[in-house]
C-alpha cells in the first residue's frame, strides 16, 4: 500500500510565523490525519479530516491550527502563529476505508520536522 | 480504545525471533489489536491486525489469546533493520484517531 507524501521534509521558521505543511496523496484518498511528535515524546494526534471536513480533533489542535484541501489535492495544516513548542515531527496518514471495523488502518507519510526558533 | 501495556524495551539476537508482548485487559468485543512500529524518527509503519484469530503476513505474525485480553508480535527471524519502537494499540471500529503510548523499544543486537 502507497502511503502519502509530505513536503517539506524540513522547515525552520521564526517564532510567531505561519507554517504551512502539505500531506500529498498517491491517489485519490479522501480521509486523512495529522499526528505530531515532539522530540523524545509519544506520537500525538490531532486531527482527522474527510471529504474536506474536520472529522475529530484532539484538545492539541486549538484555534492556532488549522486544516484544508485548498486545490482538492494537496491536504494542509496550518499553524498561524508558531510557539517555540511547536517544534516537532508532524505526520500524515491517510486511510482507505474509515469505519469499517477491521479496515481502518493507517499509512503514514515520512513527515516534517518542523524547528521553531 | 481499550489501554494498552507494553515493556519498554527488549532485547533480541539477530536471526532469532522477536517476541511482543501486550495486555489489553479491558479490550471491547469491537476492537481490534493493530501493531505499528517506528524506525527512528520516521513514520509509523503498519505491521498487522487482528481481532481473535492469529494472523500472519509478510513481516510478523499476531497471536491473540482466547480471552482477547493480551497478544504477542512475533517476527520470526529479526535482522538488524528491526530496530524500531513498537506499538501496540486497540482500535474500535470508526475512524478515529490512533491513540499512541510509548511502546517498547526493541534493539536487535548483532
Amino acid at each position: 500500500e502507497p502511503e502519502v507524501t509530505q513536503t517539506p521534509s524540513h522547515q525552520v521558521t521564526q517564532m510567531g510565523q505561519e507554517v504551512i505543511l502539505r500531506c500529498v496523496p498517491i491517489s485519490n484518498h479522501l480521509y486523512f490525519y495529522w499526528y505530531r511528535q515532539i522530540l523524545g515524546q509519544k506520537v500525538e494526534f490531532l486531527v482527522s479530516f474527510y471529504n474536506n471536513e474536520i472529522s475529530e480533533k484532539s484538545e492539541i489542535f486549538d484555534d492556532q491550527f488549522s486544516v484544508e484541501r485548498p486545490d482538492g489535492s494537496n491536504f494542509t495544516l496550518k499553524i498561524r502563529s508558531t510557539k517555540l513548542e511547536d517544534s516537532a515531527m508532524y505526520f500524515c496518514a491517510r486511510t482507505d476505508h474509515p469505519g469499517l471495523a477491521g479496515q481502518e488502518t493507517q499509512y503514514f507519510g515520512p513527515g516534517t520536522r518542523l524547528l521553531v526558533l | 480504545d481499550a489501554k494498552t501495556t507494553q515493556p519498554p524495551s527488549m532485547d533480541c539476537a539477530e536471526g532469532r525471533a522477536a517476541n511482543l508482548p501486550c495486555n489489553h485487559s479491558t479490550i471491547s468485543g469491537n476492537e481490534y489489536v493493530y501493531w505499528y512500529r517506528q524506525i527512528h524518527s520516521q513514520g509509523p509503519q503498519y505491521i498487522i491486525h487482528g481481532l481473535k484469530n492469529n494472523e500472519t503476513n509478510e513481516m510478523a505474525s499476531l497471536i491473540i489469546t482466547e480471552d482477547r485480553k493480551s497478544s504477542t508480535l512475533i517476527l520470526p527471524h529479526a535482522t538488524l533493520r528491526d530496530t524500531a519502537v513498537y506499538y501496540c494499540i486497540a482500535q474500535g471500529g470508526g475512524a478515529d484517531g490512533l491513540t499512541f503510548g510509548k511502546g517498547t523499544h526493541l534493539i536487535i543486537q548483532p
